[in-house]
């Protein structure tokens, strides 16, 4: 089992470019998590998900979007990027009550 | 909205020396999980709290559930270097058993020789 894997570790991006944070889980988990955490900060819930074709906004959504086609794959999608999106980012999948992460993405916008 | 706080958001021990971190919320929660994240890590599960007033223990860290559910405590005894890293506590907002999982704002935790 890789467990949940996120695509890319690190990338830079220019203010108004568009990218896709990728996600995905071999464990069949149907609840999975987008966190966004800022340097010494707490996580903080970005959308979340409770099995494929449903998807729901959590603390901080905007300027972010989500899809969610299969149990495996929960992408990110962030459209024109603002310096404010500079984050690490986390994937996450829940099984029972224990959630399982990703290795993250640092994300800078410049 | 659920807010989950923790106190303090940061600790300085000498090894050896005892450490606790609370963690209350806005909202009574159904169960209460804590994490640890080393620095430039990721979050990693420790334990789940479901029962009120419940107390779990693993090795030297001891971990309590409030008994109305609003609030939990992490102590560790006899900090050592490895136990270095930021722990949080995290509880479904909403009063559903997962759904949207909300973090604490964590407790760093610093240990020196």
């Amino acid at each position: 089992n890789a467990g949940v894997t996120q695509t890319p570790k690190f990338r830079i991006l220019k203010i108004g470019q568009s990218m896709t944070l990728q996600c995905t889980q071999d464990m069949n988990h149907n609840y999975m998590y987008w966190y966004r955490q800022d340097p010494g900060m707490g996580l903080k819930l970005i959308y979340y998900s409770v099995g494929a074709g449903i998807t729901d906004k959590g603390e901080v959504p905007n300027g972010y979007n989500v899809s969610r086609s299969t149990t495996e794959d929960f992408p990110l999608r962030l459209e024109l990027a603002a310096p404010s999106q500079t984050s690490v980012y986390f994937c996450a999948s829940m099984f029972g009550t224990e959630a399982f992460f990703g290795q993250g993405t640092r994300l800078t916008v410049v | 909205g659920q807010q989950v706080m923790q106190i303090p958001q940061y600790q300085h021990v000498q090894e050896g020396e005892d450490f606790t971190t609370y963690c209350n919320s806005s909202t009574t929660l159904s169960n209460i999980q804590w994490y640890k994240q080393r620095p430039g890590g990721h979050p990693v599960f420790l334990i789940q709290l479901v029962k009120s007033g419940e107390v779990k223990k693993q090795k030297r860290l001891t971990f309590q559930f409030g008994e109305a559910k609003k609030n939990s405590s992490l102590h560790i005894t006899a900090t050592q270097t490895t136990d270095v890293g930021t722990y949080f506590c995290a509880g479904p907002q909403g009063g559903g058993t997962a759904s949207k999982l909300t973090f604490g704002t964590g407790t760093r935790l610093q240990v020196t020789l």
